[in-house]
């Protein structure tokens, strides 16, 4: 079945430091990948995507994405955290060749807490 | 500005009523879609609609309906079939096609008293 993981439930950083959410992809094909971040009670926000090109994707907010076809990784990653960087993270997946509207497909969300 | 609106923010519910969860978007785009979240959990599709006068069920739509009359509007209604229906629900839209983006609205989150 295709799908996405995002192994960690949660994740902790101190702030300054380097942070990674990890996001694997199980699909058949070339993926389409996005990264969004949701604050509590809030819709989702769009961080970045890959579609094709450069593996390393730039985003808002001072993220970026490593995208690795041989892992089938998509990582999040932030050189240095900030304690506003905290929140859920989720990866998601658009794949090619089915019905509209449900191809595409979210990761469970990795929450991310930055320490001061 | 433009994006997309939901409304209420927070909305109570009793039981055997049904409640229609209001989503507005002025981004012209042709596709919409529902999500229920519930804690500290992913996204779950109900309902989708890739253009007016068309919607598809998702993943859970049991319990919930949909109409999609207008380009800019996706009404869902959670209706007293739906047994566990406390959640958050998201409206996300996008442009019909390829490499797009979804943008999401700020959520409603319903309670069942």
């Amino acid at each position: 079945a295709q799908s996405v993981a995002q192994p960690e439930d949660q994740v902790n950083v101190a702030e300054g430091n380097p942070l990674t959410v990890k996001c694997t992809y199980s699909v058949s094909g070339n993926p389409y990948l996005f990264w969004y971040v949701q604050y509590p009670n809030r819709g989702l926000q769009f961080l970045l995507k890959y579609i094709t090109g450069d593996n390393l994707v730039k985003g808002s907010y001072g993220f970026e994405a490593e995208f690795n076809k041989s892992q089938t990784s998509f990582h999040l990653k932030k050189p240095s955290a900030l304690v506003s960087d905290s929140a859920l993270y989720f990866c998601a997946v658009r794949l090619q060749g089915y019905n509209y509207g449900q191809n595409f497909v979210f990761g469970p969300g990795t929450r991310l807490s930055v320490l001061p | 500005d433009g994006g997309i609106t939901q409304s209420p923010k927070y909305l109570f519910r009793k039981e055997g009523q049904n409640v229609t969860l209001s989503c507005e978007q002025n981004l012209n785009h042709d596709a919409m879609y529902w999500y229920r979240q519930d804690p500290g959990q992913g996204l779950r599709l109900i309902y989708y609609s890739q253009i007016v006068n068309d919607f598809q069920k998702g993943d859970i739509a049991e319990g919930y309906s949909v109409s999609r009359e207008k380009k800019e509007s996706f009404p869902l209604t959670v209706t007293s079939a739906q047994k566990n229906p406390t959640a958050f629900y998201l409206c996300a839209s996008s442009i019909d096609d390829g490499d797009n983006e979804q943008f999401f609205g700020p959520g409603t989150r319903l309670t069942v008293l």
